[in-house]
């Protein structure tokens, strides 16, 4: 069975402090990576991840993807109280399924 | 916003009545993708359309869930009889087939259902 699997579930950190959150997957015919950050409306896209090793980088956020060991990992740094949310991950397949983890939900006190 | 239009956006109805949901996608994108969000969980794929095809649909979703999508452009998710397990938000998110945005959903912004 194809599944996502996004931790930790839950993090609080304070202002300025670094986070790291993981997703691992096992998906069968992998095309691409995605993260998405979603507030209280719909999910917002990030980044996508095709090839192993390739840091993708947007001001204070940045994405990897290791597709021997399927998993990615993104960075926040310096984090502000705006970069509380949900961040999701989804895997793509060569069929054009996307499939989702349950997210890891950031929340950061001023 | 992302040019993704879902409608209502909010749905509140009692057991066993049946709802309907319209989503708008962005006009050059021919998949189309419907998923339901639970509080606490990512969204759950539901169905999926390339133009006016419905190429798959999650064994999860029981008979009385149905979705079309008649001209290749707006699509409707109807629930039959719902219960209220079937509170959630649904969620329409569309794809291009070609161009620099290939791979990438953009989503609407949900029709929350609740089921009394």
């Amino acid at each position: 069975e194809d599944k996502v699997v996004q931790s930790p579930l839950s993090l609080v950190v304070h202002e300025g402090d670094t986070v790291t959150l993981n997703c691992s997957y096992e998906v069968t015919n992998f095309r691409s990576l995605l993260w998405y950050k979603q507030e209280k409306k719909a999910p917002t896209f990030l980044f996508m991840l095709t090839s192993s090793g390739i840091e993708k980088k947007s001001g204070r956020l940045s994405s990897i993807l290791d597709k021997k060991e399927l998993f990615s990992i993104l960075n926040i740094t310096a984090t502000q109280t705006g970069d509380s949310a949900i961040y999701l991950c989804a895997v793509r397949n060569t069929g054009n399924q996307f499939y989702f983890g349950t997210g890891t939900s950031l929340t950061v006190i001023p | 916003d992302t040019g993704v239009s879902q409608d209502p956006r909010h749905k509140i109805t009692k057991r066993g009545q049946n709802v309907t949901f319209r989503c708008d996608p962005i006009s050059e994108h021919n998949r189309l993708y419907w998923y339901r969000q639970t509080l606490g969980q990512g969204p759950e794929f539901l169905t999926y359309f390339q133009n006016e095809a419905q190429l798959e649909k999650s064994r999860l979703l029981s008979d009385r869930f149905s979705a079309e999508r008649p001209k290749g452009s707006f699509s409707t998710l109807e629930i039959q009889r719902t219960e209220q397990g079937d509170s959630a938000m649904y969620l329409c998110a569309n794809s291009p087939l070609a161009g620099p945005s290939t791979g990438e959903l953009f989503f609407g912004e949900g029709s929350r259902l609740t089921v009394l």
